[in-house]
């Protein structure tokens, strides 16, 4: 059972450049959500989907796209990357609203 | 008034000690309260949910306070590896969904 998986672990970009953060979850879990987290600090929401086909944007949305067409994946784009996207990004799944959320191992992110 | 606030800590412990944390949250509401642990650069992982009877799990200890809006965290004789950090999660103020605290960073110590 894999649970939340998340791909890549690491990368650099450049500043400008494109990238998707992969996201997918075996748990059938309606909810999906990205944070993220910079060091020394708390988690931050950036977007959220309650279903396939719904999306809504959390605390720090700009500078960030998803979709979501299945139940299984919420991949995140980044389109012009910027320093100030330099984090680590965690998906997470979760059965309910008001459920435990499950979280991947995160993507350390890097722009230079 | 942020939605739910936690003292950042550092906790500096020795091995052995008792030590509690509580975590304040503003939406009255509420009915979903966990705790998660996090280690450093490493995911967040739940460690127990919070029950309105309070609840126990070996060496820790939740409990819910619905007048003072707070839950509580006590660890027992904590060991080396109970260091990290201690998140705070409960229903936000629009109801809709689950929100985190900053977390409460613990150290124990030799």
């Amino acid at each position: 059972n894999a649970g939340v998986t998340q791909t890549p672990k690491f990368r650099i970009l450049k500043i400008g450049q494109s990238m998707t953060l992969q996201c997918t979850q075996d748990m059938n879990h309606n909810y999906m959500y990205w944070y993220r987290q910079d060091p020394g600090m708390g988690l931050k929401l950036i977007y959220y989907s309650v279903g396939a086909g719904i999306t809504d944007k959390g605390e720090v949305p700009n500078g960030y796209n998803v979709s979501r067409s299945t139940t299984e994946d919420f991949p995140l784009r980044l389109e012009l990357a910027a320093p100030s996207q330099t984090s680590v990004y965690f998906c997470a799944s979760s059965r309910a609203l008001d459920s435990p959320l499950h979280f991947g191992n995160g993507t350390r992110l890097t722009v230079t | 008034r942020k939605e739910v606030e936690q003292d950042p800590g550092p906790f500096n412990v020795p091995e052995g000690a008792t030590v509690a944390f509580n975590c304040t949250y503003s939406n009255s509401a509420s009915q979903s309260f966990f705790w998660y642990r996090q280690d450093c650069r490493k995911e967040p992982k739940l460690l127990m949910s919070v029950y309105s009877s309070g609840n126990e799990d070996g060496r820790f200890t939740a409990q819910l306070n619905r007048a003072s809006q707070y839950i509580s965290l006590l660890i027992r004789d904590s060991k080396l590896s109970d260091s990290a950090t201690y998140l705070c999660v409960v229903t936000n103020n629009a109801g809709n969904m689950l929100t985190f605290g900053g977390g409460t960073r613990l150290m124990v110590k030799p």
